[in-house]
């Protein structure tokens, strides 16, 4: 079975900043890796996700995110956030043989100007 | 750029009643979704669809829920009789393939409330 964990349930950052948020995963088989974003009142948008190759895999809005295997992370950077990134980030990880995503429970991040 | 859309966007019902959530998946894609999302708690799977059938469900759905493609565009959730733990924000999303490299696209959202 899969498991997801997002260790920060929010995350208030000032605009401008630098920003990590942590995903951390357990799985007996492999799996893909995604990040998605939602947005007040909006559905689940794919950020990036990590497939094979590359640890470093970039995404839409500036975002980037490092697979780390012997850490079973997944954590996703801004170098740079903007009022318009305040939104709900959601990991999720998907194994071979399924189609089913497992998301962890969310972050909540919160940009202030 | 295409979108899942669903509606409506929120549903006030009894305990007890049946209700039906509806979902228009993008036009080229073959494989449907329904997730849920319980206030507070994570998203989560309930089933997936394929060529008419139930491809993979989980432990949540169960006989109260049943999902159909009733024509060409249309895929709906139906939960038979309804408790207030199905109170919840239901996802439907799509995709032309299966496995990471054809993403699932998800719609807004239904937020169903159940009184």
């Amino acid at each position: 079975a899969q498991s997801v964990t997002q260790l920060d349930s929010q995350v208030p950052v000032f605009e401008e900043a630098p920003v990590e948020l942590r995903c951390n995963y357990s799985s007996s088989v492999s799996v893909y890796l995604f990040w998605y974003v939602q947005y007040p009142n909006q559905g689940l948008q794919l950020l990036l996700k990590y497939l094979s190759g590359s640890t470093l895999v970039k995404g839409i809005n500036g975002f980037e995110a490092e697979f780390n295997k012997s850490q079973t992370s997944f954590h996703l950077r801004k170098p740079s956030v903007h009022i318009s990134d305040t939104a709900e980030y959601f990991c999720a990880v998907l194994s071979y043989n399924t189609d089913k995503l497992i998301f962890g429970t969310g972050t909540r991040l919160q940009v202030f100007p | 750029e295409p979108e899942v859309t669903q509606t409506p966007s929120h549903q006030v019902t009894q305990m007890g009643q049946e209700v039906i959530l509806r979902c228009v998946p993008i036009s080229n894609h073959l494989y449907f979704y329904w997730y849920r999302q319980i206030l507070g708690q994570k998203v989560e799977f309930l089933v997936s669809f394929y060529n008419n059938e139930i491809s993979e469900k989980s432990e949540i759905f169960d006989d109260q829920f049943s999902v159909e493609r009733p024509d060409g565009s249309n895929f709906t959730l139906k939960i038979r009789s309804t408790k207030l733990e199905d109170s919840a924000m239901y996802f439907c999303a799509s995709s032309t393939g299966t496995g990471a490299n054809q993403p699932q696209h998800f719609g807004d959202g239904t937020r169903l409330s159940i009184l």
